[in-house]
């Protein structure tokens, strides 16, 4: 596609309930990265694909987080017994190759946990 | 120490004015950096990268990197209203291809 696509845009969940989110990159993308933001707070890295493989997955905060890639393309994230505390911006974000490449962000998922 | 600092402001510009925005780095072996534009409640865009010391310029922005002394700044001329936002210093570090982001600076250009 022409950009990073992320759904759905808004979810609203109960607290306990799993959730899913959707990044679809920018085409030919080998590289895709996961952040979180909080309300008025800075990006939060969360776990980097290269291809289907997470080189790095540091930023996942708990065991509760878990994120997959298909076919070098797709990605989910998924989030088990949501908590309130996991309220944020949940942003995808591609680059061509990783090294040296420029990362461009889709809309973001907005995760509210009542 | 933060991998990636930046003063989070607000820096207040006047418009037509230069705004200039900060941001050093701890590892030394860092080879890309980045700086991004959020308006609030949008997502970063990216609006300059630079990879090798000395100065980039688009339009506008002017991005200045010194490897040396572990700084980048971005170089905003004849400041808008709309280019109020928050400025995101990224880079990306020497192992692995992690793209780390600073806290951001929030620019307020005045009319």
């Amino acid at each position: 596609g022409a950009g990073v696509s992320q759904s759905p845009s808004n979810k609203v969940t109960e607290k306990g309930k799993d959730v899913e989110l959707r990044c679809d990159p920018i085409s030919g993308h080998t590289a895709l990265y996961w952040y979180r933001q909080s309300l008025g707070q800075g990006l939060e890295f969360l776990i980097y694909f290269q291809g289907n493989s997470a080189p790095d997955k540091s930023g996942l905060p708990s065991d509760r987080f878990s994120a997959e890639r298909t076919g070098g393309s797709v990605s989910t994230l998924t989030i088990q017994r949501t908590q309130q505390e996991d309220s944020a911006v949940y942003l995808c974000a591609s680059s061509l190759t990783g090294a040296n490449t420029e990362a461009f962000f889709g809309q973001g998922t907005r995760l509210t946990v009542v | 120490q933060k991998e990636v600092e930046q003063n989070s402001g607000p820096l207040s510009v006047p418009e037509g004015a230069i705004a200039s925005l900060n941001c050093t780095y701890s590892d030394r072996g860092s080879q890309s950096f980045f700086w991004y534009r959020q308006y609030s409640g949008k997502s970063p865009e990216l609006i300059m990268s630079i990879y090798s010391n000395g100065d980039k310029e688009d339009g506008r922005f002017t991005a200045q990197l010194n490897k040396a002394s572990q700084y980048v700044s971005l170089l905003i001329r004849d400041s808008q209203p709309s280019d109020s936002a928050t400025y995101l210093c990224a880079v990306t570090k020497a192992a692995g291809n992690k793209l780390t982001f600073g806290g951001g600076t929030r620019v307020l250009v005045k009319p």
